[in-house]
Formats: structure tokens, C-alpha cells, sequence
């Protein structure tokens, strides 16, 4: 049950597009388009921002967007916001035995 | 509205156990999956434990294999998460959270679990 590997960290200023990896294997990210991304504030719980690699729930703005390629999936975040500063995690549905597993967060600067 | 409220977090001794609650509000409790997620200290999210709106699929991360117990209580509208021998490592805010086709789409606040003695 290892975890997705995220950049610990990436920054962009207002205006500018940033994009976040998640590298998994064959047996989450690679195998199930159940790849979710969620944004956590300092002392907030996380808040769903991206499903099923590419679907925004309700409320999300469109400026935030997912894709995936083999093993690694990716958030967009484009038009960056100074709000949009926070911690990104990426998510994988990984099978029936380990059902889900975390990247280890993404920690973004608005500048 | 949806609304997930936990509780039961607080200090404990290494070995020692503490049950958390979820309660559950705004949407039927029954037709859902249910999920514990933490988050030790200055760390990143960890999956802990998943049960299926019959309880009929239970699973767990390895690490609390065998110390933790899921359950819930559909006419209660409530999760719980009964933990065992607990270690200085389950020290986290442990969140409940919602399940769709594993994604969670709505959390609680968290409950912070210390384990020290």
C-alpha cells in the first residue's frame, strides 16, 4: 500500500497555470479511472475538487481540470487565484483488497 | 444539508483504546459507503477504513489490521471506529468521510486522537 508520488511542492503567480503530478502504478492510477483530487487549507478538512480523473462536482470552478496518461495522473490549475494557494492530494482507487490509496500532497504557493 | 460530525478524539496512553463517532445528517445514511481518513501531524492524508452501506464490505490499511473495528448504525445515522492497542504512530485527526464510487465527497471536521504517554 504505497503512496502516489506528488511533488512536494510547486508555485505559480496570479493569472498562471500550474499543473500537479501523481505517479502510481498499473494497480491504482493506471488500472481505474477513479483518480480524485482534493484541497486541504491549513486547519480545514480536504475538500473534493476533481473525480473520476476529469469530472469537477458542483461548485468547483472550471479552472480546475484532470487528466491522465499511463501511471500518472495530473491536476491543471489554471488562472491562478491567491486562494487557490493550499495542499493538493491526489487520490487512486487501487482494488478491492487495498480500495483506496493517497499521493503524499502537493503544497502550492501562489506568489 | 450534508453534515458529518465527529467525535470522541482526545489524549490516550500507548495500548490503550478510544472509539470515535460520526454523525451523519442531510442525505440517507443507509444508502452510503463510509470511510475513516487520517492525518498524523504535519503529514499527508492516509485511508484507514471503509464499510459498505450493509456492512457487507469492511476493509482496512494494513497498519490497523486486527487493533480497529469499523462499524455503523443506520437507524443512528452514525460511524463508528472502535480503536485498540493503540501506538504512538495513530496519533492524527481522524476524519469521516462520505463515499461515491471511492471518491469522498463530503468530510467532517476531524477528531484529534493523541497517543502518548
Amino acid at each position: 500500500q504505497s503512496a502516489l508520488t506528488q511533488p512536494r511542492s510547486v508555485s505559480g503567480s496570479p493569472g498562471q497555470s500550474v499543473t500537479i503530478s501523481c505517479t502510481g502504478t498499473s494497480s491504482d492510477v493506471g488500472g481505474y479511472n477513479y483518480v480524485s483530487w482534493y484541497q486541504q487549507h491549513p486547519g480545514k478538512a480536504p475538500k473534493l475538487m476533481l473525480y473520476d480523473v476529469t469530472k469537477r462536482p458542483s461548485g468547483v470552478p472550471d479552472r480546475f481540470s484532470g487528466s491522465k496518461s499511463g501511471n500518472t495522473a495530473s491536476l491543471t490549475i489554471s488562472g491562478l487565484q491567491v486562494e487557490d494557494e493550499a495542499d493538493y492530494y491526489c487520490c487512486s482507487y487501487a482494488g478491492s483488497y487495498t480500495f483506496v490509496v493517497f499521493g503524499g500532497g502537493t503544497k502550492l504557493t501562489v506568489l | 444539508e450534508v453534515q458529518l460530525v465527529e467525535s470522541g478524539g482526545g489524549l490516550v496512553k500507548p495500548g490503550g483504546s478510544l472509539r470515535l463517532s460520526c454523525a451523519a445528517s442531510g442525505f440517507t445514511f443507509s444508502s452510503y459507503s463510509m470511510n475513516w481518513v487520517r492525518q498524523a501531524p504535519g503529514k499527508g492524508l492516509e485511508w484507514v477504513s471503509s464499510i459498505s452501506s450493509s456492512n457487507t464490505y469492511i476493509y482496512y490499511v494494513d497498519s490497523v489490521k486486527g487493533r480497529f473495528t469499523i462499524s455503523r448504525d443506520n437507524a443512528k445515522n452514525s460511524l463508528y471506529l472502535q480503536m485498540n492497542s493503540l501506538r504512538a504512530e495513530d496519533t492524527a485527526v481522524y476524519y469521516c468521510a462520505r463515499d461515491v464510487s471511492a471518491h469522498f465527497d463530503y468530510w467532517g471536521q476531524g477528531t484529534l486522537v493523541t497517543v502518548s504517554s
